[in-house]
């Protein structure tokens, strides 16, 4: 089936410090992979994509990379902000498009 | 550009109640979804379309029904609330092809008492 699984949190940093959250996602078929970020209070927006094998999504200082061979699709950013403190979801579209299955969702603390 | 609006942002029922959740979006996509977010948890599918006249059940329909009578609206029915469906509801759309992104609306949060 289509799942998509990440590291659980919370993960606390402090200002400036490197972040790694992990996601792995079945490997049936080709997924488009996402992840979405969830401030408090709010909807999710999209953060990045990557829509084939070694691709490389980047935004805001974000990126991840599509690995194959892995089955992963790890979130990371070399300088984590205050105002990064959100929800984190790894996420992937089926191959038909028409469903996107989400991970649990990570939380991000980041401490000045 | 409104983009998706869900409405109520807030709600409390009582059991046994039932209430639509609404969800438009302006953006003529095809494909609708919702979905509902447990307190910690990731966010489940409840229903999706892929079109008006088309609905089809995800991972927890039960309790819930669904119609898509036009493109821009999918309204989500709670028949019978039950405390186990208190939830932060999430609609989104998209448009249906691979590398394209979901765009969600600002929630409903549901507290069933």
């Amino acid at each position: 089936g289509n799942s998509v699984t990440q590291m659980e949190g919370p993960v606390t940093l402090s200002e400036e410090a490197f972040l790694t959250i992990n996601c792995t996602y079945t490997a049936t078929g080709y997924p488009s992979l996402f992840w979405y970020v969830q401030y408090p209070g709010e909807g999710l927006q999209l953060l990045l994509k990557a829509t084939k094998a070694d691709d490389k999504g980047s935004n805001k200082g974000f990126e991840a990379t599509y690995r194959k061979e892995t089955t992963s699709f790890h979130l990371e950013k070399g300088s984590v902000q205050v105002s990064d403190s959100a929800v984190y979801f790894c996420a992937r579209l089926n191959n038909a498009g028409n469903m996107l299955t989400f991970g649990g969702g990570t939380r991000l603390m980041v401490k000045p | 550009n409104a983009g998706v609006t869900q409405t109520p942002k807030f709600r409390i029922l009582k059991i046994g109640q039932s209430m639509t959740l609404q969800c438009t979006q302006d953006m003529n996509h095809n494909y609708m979804y919702w979905y509902r977010q447990d307190p910690g948890m990731g966010l489940k599918l409840i229903y999706y379309s892929v079109g008006a006249g088309i609905t089809d059940k995800g991972e927890v329909p039960n309790g819930y029904n669904v119609s898509r009578s036009t493109t821009e609206d999918f309204p989500l029915r709670l028949e019978l609330a039950a405390p186990s469906q208190t939830s932060v509801y999430f609609c989104a759309s998209a448009t249906g092809t691979r590398n394209t992104e979901a765009f969600f609306g600002q929630g409903t949060r549901l507290t069933v008492v």
